[in-house]
């Protein structure tokens, strides 16, 4: 069965302090792996998708980049209001999404 | 561009009444639309599939009869909880894709129903 499972949990952060979210996957065939952002009480935002192992993809001070196995998330220099929660997710059959559980990331100024 | 809306953002209501839910493609054509649900501290939970003028395709364990799905036309979907009890109370969320060569999904902001 499909699996996704991201690391870690949870991630404080300083302002400033760049890291990395992770995002391991399990899934015959991938179609397409995807980076949301949510924010508390609001529905996903969509961030990036990735085709292919070697893709990567930049949006500010975020940058997905894929293998054949994970994803990671890079966020560079970060500020307070890149605190959210980060999801991930891979297409399942024709459309379905399966998520996995998200990191919560905190910035502190 | 790809902005999807929900209303109401919040609602409250009394057990076993029914209450509807709507969610709309603001600026595409969604040939597909997917309505999820999201208890506390947790991730989505896919529970149905809609395209346009079909039936909804409901997830395992999922009722049909309790969640009512209508995807009237390219950009609008409703969800209906009928006789709703607090078991049901959950923040739903719906997504859109355009279809046209993309997977894509963009979410709603949610709904956050409250049953008494």
């Amino acid at each position: 069965e499909d699996q996704v499972t991201q690391s870690p949990e949870a991630l404080r952060l300083q302002e400033g302090e760049s890291s990395s979210l992770n995002c391991s996957y399990t899934v015959s065939g991938l179609r397409g792996l995807f980076w949301y952002r949510q924010d508390p009480g609001k529905g996903p935002e969509f961030l990036f998708t990735l085709y292919s192992a070697g893709e990567e993809k930049e949006k500010e001070r975020l940058k997905a980049t894929l293998t054949k196995k994970e994803s990671f998330l890079h966020i560079t220099a970060p500020k307070p209001e890149d605190s959210a929660t980060y999801l991930c997710a891979v297409i399942q059959g024709a459309q379905k999404l399966v998520f996995g559980q998200g990191t919560r990331l905190t910035i502190n100024p | 561009g790809a902005v999807v809306s929900q209303h109401p953002s919040w609602v409250i209501c009394k057990s076993g009444t029914s209450v509807k839910i709507e969610c709309r493609s603001l600026d595409f054509q969604a040939t597909t639309m997917f309505w999820y649900r999201q208890f506390p501290k947790q991730s989505l939970m896919l529970m149905a599939t809609s395209n346009e003028g079909s039936k909804a395709t409901y997830e395992q364990g999922v009722e049909k009869d309790k969640f009512l799905i209508n995807h009237a036309s390219l950009t609008l979907s409703t969800l209906t909880v009928t006789s709703a009890h607090p078991e049901d109370s959950s923040f739903y969320i719906c997504s859109a894709t355009s279809g046209r060569g993309t997977d894509t999904q963009y979410f709603g902001p949610g709904t956050r129903l409250t049953v008494l």
